[in-house]
């Protein structure tokens, strides 16, 4: 079958490090791509994997082990306004007949940031 | 360049009812995708348009359809309201069907069906 898992709920310090993992079982992968969602509103992009390795953008990083069906994001210097759900989704495999390159989504982590 | 819009941003319906969500994509964007999220199952891939065609349809009934227009404006329709499709409705818009090509999320549709 196909799942993605993601621990439910972080807590954290600001100023901290925290690193959120995804583990996946999917029947392809075609890239992992992780999310930030605030509550109320709309996911916006955060990153995007499909070769192994860390990509680093500013203070977020993600990282990728295709092995393993393994990713994680690291947030550095924690600050209060990343307090919010993060979505982990990968894509699944394309076939001939179109189908299966769909977007399966974990149910998030919810990452509090205390002061 | 404005994002992604949806309208109505929040609806409510009782059973057996049928509803039209409408999503508007970022110009230039051809590719929209719907998705339904609740608490408990998170986001659920419903459909997706790429040139007002159907590419792929998520595991929903068919009490839940859609169409993209020719200026990649889509609108999805649930027939037939249950409560279970109480839920927020986002829809995504990309430049193209890659497979790298990050989504931008609408607001969403709030639906409670009562």
């Amino acid at each position: 079958g196909q799942n993605i898992d993601q621990p439910t709920e972080m807590t954290a310090t600001e100023g901290a490090i925290v690193q959120i993992n995804c583990t996946y079982q999917t029947s392809g992968f075609n890239g992992l791509f992780w999310y930030q969602q605030h509550a109320g509103e709309a996911p916006t992009f955060l990153s995007y994997n499909v070769l192994d390795g860390l990509e680093e953008k500013g203070r977020f990083s993600s990282f990728l082990s295709r092995s393993k069906g393994y990713s994680y994001l690291l947030l550095k210097e924690l600050q209060m306004k990343d307090s919010a759900s993060y979505l982990c989704a990968v894509r699944d495999q394309f076939t001939n007949a179109g189908n299966n390159r769909k977007l399966i989504w974990g149910l998030g982590t919810s990452l509090a940031v205390n002061p | 360049k404005a994002g992604v819009t949806q309208t109505p941003r929040y609806l409510i319906k009782t059973r057996g009812q049928q509803v039209t969500l409408s999503c508007s994509p970022i110009s230039g964007h051809r590719s929209v995708s719907w998705y339904q999220q609740t608490p408990g199952q998170g986001l659920q891939f419903l459909f997706e348009y790429f040139s007002e065609t159907q590419r792929n349809k998520g595991n929903f009934p068919g009490r839940f359809s859609g169409r993209q227009f020719s200026n990649s404006r889509s609108e999805m329709n649930v027939s037939t309201l249950e409560l279970g499709d109480s839920a927020l409705y986002l829809c995504a818009s990309s430049l193209s069907a890659a497979l790298n090509n990050e989504q931008f999320f609408g607001p969403g549709t709030r639906l409670t069906v009562l």
